[in-house]
């Protein structure tokens, strides 16, 4: 596609669920970016992937936040045992090597009840 | 620590000129970015600035002083599709991790 896709746009969890949330990014980008952001703040960093690699992982809450990107392309976002403070919209964004830019998906409003 | 300040709301005027700031103290510093974010909706990239100076795009430019730890965003000509959240960013020295300010709400009124 154009443009970085996320699914699903919108997740209900009840609490201790288990989510997956999908990124799609650009085609061709290096760089994959997960981003958690709250209403009305800034989004806060939480991976960084480089092509397979998972560079920076520094701004996953806990251990119950995994990412992975096995073959460079697609993401996954995983939280386990889902909490009410995981509510947020989460977002996926993609760039290249460079990182001059980073172009952001829709995102995925997950709401954990 | 790591902070990035920038004011919470402004109101401008359609066609006039508005400035938003952004000041930063971070561990690192390898770019600043400016994002815009209409409610509800994904950030979509403005600019990127990594050394001193005004970056011209169109009716938006970016200024950076590094020494000072200060940005600004300056839009030109107004319209009412400019109101949005308007977020400042710096990516640390790793390359990696982007730091996000919690954004500058701009209301645009006739």
């Amino acid at each position: 596609g154009a443009g970085v896709s996320q699914s699903p746009r919108y997740k209900v969890a009840k609490r201790g669920q288990d989510v997956a949330l999908r990124c799609d990014p650009i085609s061709g980008h290096v760089s994959l970016f997960w981003y958690q952001q709250a209403l009305g703040q800034g989004p806060e960093f939480l991976t960084y992937f480089q092509n397979e690699a998972q560079l920076d992982k520094s701004g996953l809450p806990s251990d119950r936040f995994f990412a992975e990107r096995p073959e460079g392309s697609v993401s996954t976002l995983k939280i386990q045992r889902t909490q009410q403070e995981d509510s947020a919209v989460y977002l996926c964004a993609s760039g290249g090597r460079l990182n001059t830019e980073a172009f952001f998906g829709q995102g995925t409003r997950l709401t954990v009840v | 620590g790591q902070n990035i300040d920038q004011p919470t709301e402004m109101t401008a005027t359609e066609g006039a000129i508005v400035q938003i700031n952004c000041t930063y103290q971070t561990s690192g510093f390898n770019g600043l970015f400016w994002y815009q974010q209409h409610a509800g909706e994904a950030p979509t990239f403005l600019s990127y600035n990594v050394l001193d100076g005004l970056e011209e795009k169109g009716r938006f430019s970016s200024f950076l002083s590094r020494s000072k730890g200060y940005s600004y965003l300056l839009l030109k000509e107004l319209q009412m599709k400019d109101s949005a959240s308007y977020l400042c960013a710096v990516r640390d020295n790793g390359g990696f991790k982007t730091i996000f300010g919690a954004g500058t709400r701009l209301f645009v009124k006739a």
